[in-house]
């Protein structure tokens, strides 16, 4: 059971180029996110996805695009970079009902390290 | 929209000591979640404890505790003897309940350090 994993650890774009920050879970979670953390701050949120096919817009989202078509992938696309997206990215998944014991809880992957040059 | 606000950007406290982590937050909800998470250098992100807002019982796990007070939307962490591994910044978190995807609004954080 590897629970989330997010590669790659560490990447250095352009100004301009894409890519995409590749997420994984085997935990069978219905909930997964993305959230962005930036120095000296708290995570934010990006985007979510409460199942596959159905994802919705977080905190910030703009810059970001998403796609849920597993259970059990997120993927995080990032089309045209900007140095505002440097920043570390977190993807995080859970259980959809909080009321079940440990259901709600955020499992968190290591983190992507994203500089935008 | 909720907020969560940890006033104490840094701390730090003697091995074997005891030291409290402020967390207050702002909401409308009735039924809610708030959690206290761990980041060492390492950067990940560990949950640390849970509190379940219609629990009046305070959580706790190990040397781990929370002083939950619902009326002053409060939510402190205290950490009991501690250990320089206890060295991190502390995140403290709000969520919503059910169908909104379990999503988690940060405070900014308290870096705690341990000192020998």
């Amino acid at each position: 059971n590897a629970g989330v994993t997010q590669t790659p650890k560490f990447q250095v774009l352009k100004t301009g180029q894409s890519m995409t920050l590749q997420c994984a879970q085997d935990m069978n979670h219905e909930y997964m996110s993305w959230y962005r953390q930036d120095p000296g701050m708290g995570l934010r949120l990006i985007h979510y996805s409460v199942g596959a096919g159905i994802t919705d817009q977080g905190e910030v989202p703009n810059g970001y695009n998403v796609s849920r078509s597993t259970t059990e992938d997120f993927p995080l696309r990032l089309l045209s970079a900007a140095p505002s997206q440097t920043s570390v990215y977190f993807c995080a998944s859970s259980y959809s009902r909080p009321g079940l014991a440990g259901g709600g809880t955020q499992y968190f992957g290591p983190g992507t390290r994203l500089l935008v040059l | 929209a909720q907020t969560v606000t940890q006033s104490q950007p840094e701390m730090s406290v003697q091995e074997a000591e005891t030291v409290t982590l402020s967390c207050t937050y702002d909401t409308s909800e009735n039924n809610y979640y708030l959690f206290w998470y761990k980041q060492p250098p390492s950067r990940q992100m560990i949950l640390v404890i849970r509190q379940e807002a219609y629990k009046q019982q305070n959580a706790t796990e190990n040397r781990f505790s929370v002083n939950f007070q619902k009326a002053a939307k409060s939510f402190s962490l205290k950490i009991s003897d501690s250990q320089l591994g206890d060295t991190a910044m502390y995140f403290c978190a709000f969520m919503k309940p059910l169908g909104a995807g379990n999503m988690l609004t940060f405070g900014g954080g308290t870096r705690l350090m341990v000192k020998p």
